[in-house]
């Protein structure tokens, strides 16, 4: 399977526990993106990564959420202190940018939906 | 404003018909539109993507874009009741992520 992976698949935690997510991107893309999508809503922007540099993180991202892509291969996402609030579809994407016009896209994996009890 | 906005809907059509989708956004410098699928429980797909004024087209589905009015849209010709699902519309505009609508909810009926 040469798509974005996501493990796991499902997580279900109590509340102010840690949890780890991971991510494996198309091999050959040299940016990874963490979005998180609640029931209803688009996809939101939480941070991406060129290679293994963490070039953006969302303004509403907390302190809890940190990410990293340790060369620049695999990512993890880590929620520490979990809330209620956090419950939602983590979905990781992605995508080859080059230089030249902004037509990158984005592939995403299948997501890791999490519930916090 | 929501920086792109979609017609949550649902959208019914009957089946055979043309579903069309709209979207706005509100940063004039956007570059990059895109329609995602959605079906539930899954993860968005990746249907067309569009840069330049007018109309795209791939098999059933047809991009528009308008930048002067800051508007896309996705049209589905003969639409099928695998159709059924999200369409997401995604915009990269001046930041470098791209920023979703809530999307809208297409059922075809048949």
């Amino acid at each position: 399977d040469t798509g974005v992976s996501q493990n796991p698949r499902h997580k279900i935690t109590k509340r102010g526990q840690n949890v780890t997510f991971r991510c494996d991107p198309i091999s050959e893309h040299n940016r990874l993106y963490w979005y998180r999508q609640t029931l209803g809503q688009g996809p939101e922007f939480l941070t991406y990564f060129q290679n293994e540099a963490q070039l953006e993180k969302s303004r509403l991202l907390s302190d809890r959420f940190s990410a990293e892509r340790p060369k620049g291969s695999f990512s993890t996402l880590e929620i520490q202190r979990t809330e209620q609030g956090d419950s939602a579809m983590y979905l990781c994407a992605s995508s080859l940018h080059t230089s030249g016009p902004a037509n990158e896209k984005l592939f995403f994996g299948s997501g890791t939906q999490l519930s916090v009890l | 404003q929501k920086e792109v906005e979609q017609n949550s809907g649902p959208l019914s059509v009957p089946e055979g018909a043309i579903a069309s989708l709209n979207c706005t956004y509100s940063d004039r410098g956007s570059q990059s539109f895109f329609w995602y699928r959605q079906y539930s429980g899954k993860s968005p797909e990746l249907i067309m993507s569009i840069y330049s004024n007018g109309d795209k087209e791939d098999g059933r589905f047809t991009a528009q874009l308008n930048k002067a009015s800051q508007y896309v849209s996705l049209l589905i010709r003969d639409s099928q009741p695998s159709d059924s699902a999200t369409y997401l519309c995604a915009v990269r505009g001046s930041a470098r992520q791209l920023t979703f609508g809530s999307g809208t909810q297409l059922t075809v009926l048949p």
